[in-house]
């Protein structure tokens, strides 16, 4: 149990274009979803918290009108990186809370490899 | 916010030996502590994690020690083998009963087990 899907794995896009990644929370609900970024050879660094049901909690120096964050249902989040450049390249995580056993660690996606062209 | 420090960043040991990597935190709130390893282009795996209500943990040939007062916390590695070879990280947050807030990493160390 406790599976987090991401889609897409991998995208390239040209510069100035949008570019939508699903996280979704397979076998459990979650209330709370987190998005990580990770520039190649450096660590996880967390972008916003995603809440079901309202407006995303963003981290310091994130550009909430850049990386728009829906959490429409209990199972899904989205993250839209808008406008794209080649500096936004790099690999993006997503994490689950289990709503129903919060004491779990949160459940990390697959991740999203971004590359602007 | 929180701020983690991690040493050191790169370690080589050899097979069979014991590898530890340390890790400091900034905000006394904080009382989860989990590490995962990463393989190259893959997702954090957790390998353990402890909270600050105890103060080591050890499941098989890992282990993790929490100092609350220094604000230190440490993973230890013994019999390592070449399957341990990956990058790990440390993190801090706080869970104040609803669940863990966001993670804050270390910076990561790579772990290099010769044969």
């Amino acid at each position: 149990g406790a599976v987090v899907s991401q889609h897409p794995s991998w995208v390239i896009c040209k510069s100035g274009t949008s570019v939508k990644i699903e996280c979704r929370s397979l076998d459990f609900q979650a209330t709370t979803m987190f998005w990580y970024r990770q520039f190649p050879k450096q660590s996880l660094m967390l972008m916003a918290t995603s809440n079901e049901g309202s407006k995303a909690t963003y981290e310091q120096g994130v550009e909430k009108d850049k990386f728009l964050i829906n959490h429409a249902s209990l199972t899904l989040s989205t993250l839209t990186v808008t406008s794209a450049h080649p500096e936004d390249s790099s690999f993006y995580i997503c994490s689950a809370r289990d709503s129903s056993r919060p004491q779990e660690t949160q459940y990390f996606g697959p991740g999203t490899r971004l590359l602007v062209l | 916010g929180e701020n983690v420090e991690q040493h050191p960043s790169t370690l080589s040991v050899q097979e069979g030996d014991s590898a530890v990597i340390k890790c400091t935190y900034s905000d006394s709130a904080s009382n989860y502590f989990p590490w995962y390893k990463q393989e190259l282009g893959k997702r954090p795996q957790l390998i353990i994690d402890i909270r600050s209500n105890v103060g080591e943990k050890k499941d098989q040939r890992i282990a993790v020690t929490l100092n609350k007062t220094a604000k230190h916390f440490s993973l230890h590695i013994t019999e390592t083998q070449p399957e341990d070879s990956a990058v790990y990280f440390c993190a801090a947050t706080l869970d104040s009963g609803g669940g863990a807030d966001g993670l804050t990493f270390g910076k990561g160390t790579h772990l290099i087990i010769q044969p």
